[in-house]
């Protein structure tokens, strides 16, 4: 039962526009959700979260928006740079809870 | 270093035997969580500690898994009689373990099963 899900595997977009990458979830208990950039080789890199308190958060270029009625979740990335290519995880977990349930990912392409 | 750092980075070793994991934690962090990430999956959570309390074992997927942690130090993930569905990257993160704090993770121990 996967309660969290990225349906894209993966999105190319050309440099200097917007990427948006979907997750979709379906434990209500979920309050507290999170994106990672995760380059070959390497760790998860914590980039922006949002609880679910929040229908909106910003930070630079990425911006995260929930909707909880829909139980859905996006990452908005601009303008979108070579250097952002990267597989990308969104993860939930309720926020007095320990473990984080991630998706499988979304590959990120973005063409010079 | 400042991040969580794990060893050894690979891992390659035989059926049957036993494999030992090795994770530092971001100084000051009293949570600390490890994930497996099979290939092509997302990350699946193992075990998590949380100062003196004791830990949620939920996700180990079988009594050959085993971890320890002394205090808010150091954690060990044990493999016994490893398989070959073992093969996997193995993650580590800490964090602050108060609500709404993200986890950091260390690069991984890539676990290869011949």
């Amino acid at each position: 039962d996967q309660q969290v899900k990225q349906n894209s595997p993966s999105l190319s977009v050309q440099e200097g526009r917007i990427s948006i990458l979907n997750c979709d979830y379906t434990n209500s208990m979920f309050d507290y959700f999170l994106w990672y950039k995760k380059y070959p080789a390497e760790g998860p890199t914590f980039l922006i979260s949002i609880s679910s308190i929040k229908d909106k958060n910003e930070d630079g270029r990425f911006t995260v928006f929930l909707n909880k009625s829909a139980k859905h979740l996006s990452l908005h990335i601009v303008p979108s740079q070579p250097g952002d290519s990267a597989v990308y995880f969104c993860a939930a977990s309720e926020i007095h809870g320990n473990k984080l349930v991630f998706g499988a990912g979304t590959i990120l392409r973005v063409k010079s | 270093g400042a991040g969580v750092s794990q060893s050894p980075s690979n891992k390659v070793t035989e059926k049957g035997k036993d494999v030992e994991l090795r994770c530092d934690p971001i100084s000051g962090h009293t949570a600390l969580y490890w994930y497996r990430q099979r290939l092509g999956q997302g990350l699946e959570f193992l075990i998590y500690f949380q100062g003196n309390s004791a830990p949620d074992k939920s996700g180990l997927p079988s009594d050959r898994f085993s971890a320890e942690r002394t205090g808010e130090s150091v954690s060990t993930l044990t493999i016994q009689r490893t398989q070959q569905e073992d093969s996997a990257v193995y993650l580590c993160a800490s964090s602050l373990g108060q609500g709404g704090q993200p986890q950091h993770f260390g690069d991984g121990t890539r676990l290869s099963i011949l």
